[in-house]
């Protein structure tokens, strides 16, 4: 089983600034996978970015990055150059890899001020 | 090509009713999950389908069933539902053998118990 924790209830970001979202996790699964997920207001979930424990690489996808540290078990999504539209609630989530259970953190709700 | 598609959007229930929630998928995926979210949370599973014709309790399966009806639709009964189902139902679909690890979610059905 994974355990999730995202510590930031409510972010504030200036738009056009950059933005880190914090996420841990706490597994004992050799691999393992790490997703960030968007819920606008509307309420459906859209994937943005996905980190394998095996990559060697940072994942990007466009504006949004993942921050990943193995070591201090934190995949932290950073949002470049905020948009309006960015504003949302944002969930981590984590996975043993190929195993079919997304286990979610409690979201933050990232507010981006014109 | 709608993705995943769930019936109904909005669902009033009283105390003791039953309900099948219907999802389905026009992506060929073998996988299907059903989550909960309740407020300040973040998702929880509480059943998925591996493949056509198998099911699995998740996390949270208690008061819930699931039928597999074919590979594109996946269902989840409420036989006596209860207050505290009040929360808002996803479906996802995924299918690793392309490589990839997301789950593609619906536009959720927001349940309310009386």
């Amino acid at each position: 089983a994974q355990k999730i924790t995202q510590t930031q209830p409510g972010m504030f970001v200036q738009e056009k600034e950059a933005v880190t979202l914090d996420c841990t996790y706490d597994t004992s699964d050799q691999s393992y996978g790490l997703f960030w997920y968007k819920q606008p207001s509307s309420g459906e979930m859209i994937f943005l970015i996905y980190q394998g424990s095996y990559d060697e690489q940072n994942a990007t996808e466009g504006r949004y990055s993942l921050n990943f540290q193995k070591a201090r078990k934190s995949a932290n999504l950073v949002i470049s150059a905020s948009q309006l539209g960015d504003s949302a609630m944002y969930f981590c989530a984590g996975s043993q890899t190929g195993a079919n259970n997304l286990f979610f953190g409690t979201g933050t709700r990232l507010t981006v001020i014109p | 090509n709608a993705g995943v598609t769930q019936t109904p959007k909005f669902q009033v229930l009283k105390t003791g009713q039953s309900m099948t929630l219907q999802c389905a998928q026009d992506m060929n995926h073998n996988s299907m999950y059903w989550y909960r979210q309740d407020p300040g949370m973040g998702l929880r599973l509480i059943y998925y389908s591996a493949s056509e014709g198998t099911t699995d309790k998740g996390e949270v399966p208690n008061g819930y069933n699931v039928s597999r009806l074919n590979k594109r639709e996946f269902s989840l009964r409420l036989e006596s539902a209860a207050p505290s189902q009040t929360s808002v139902y996803f479906c996802a679909s995924s299918e690793y053998s392309t490589g990839s690890y997301e789950q593609y979610f619906g536009p959720g059905t927001r349940l309310t118990v009386t």
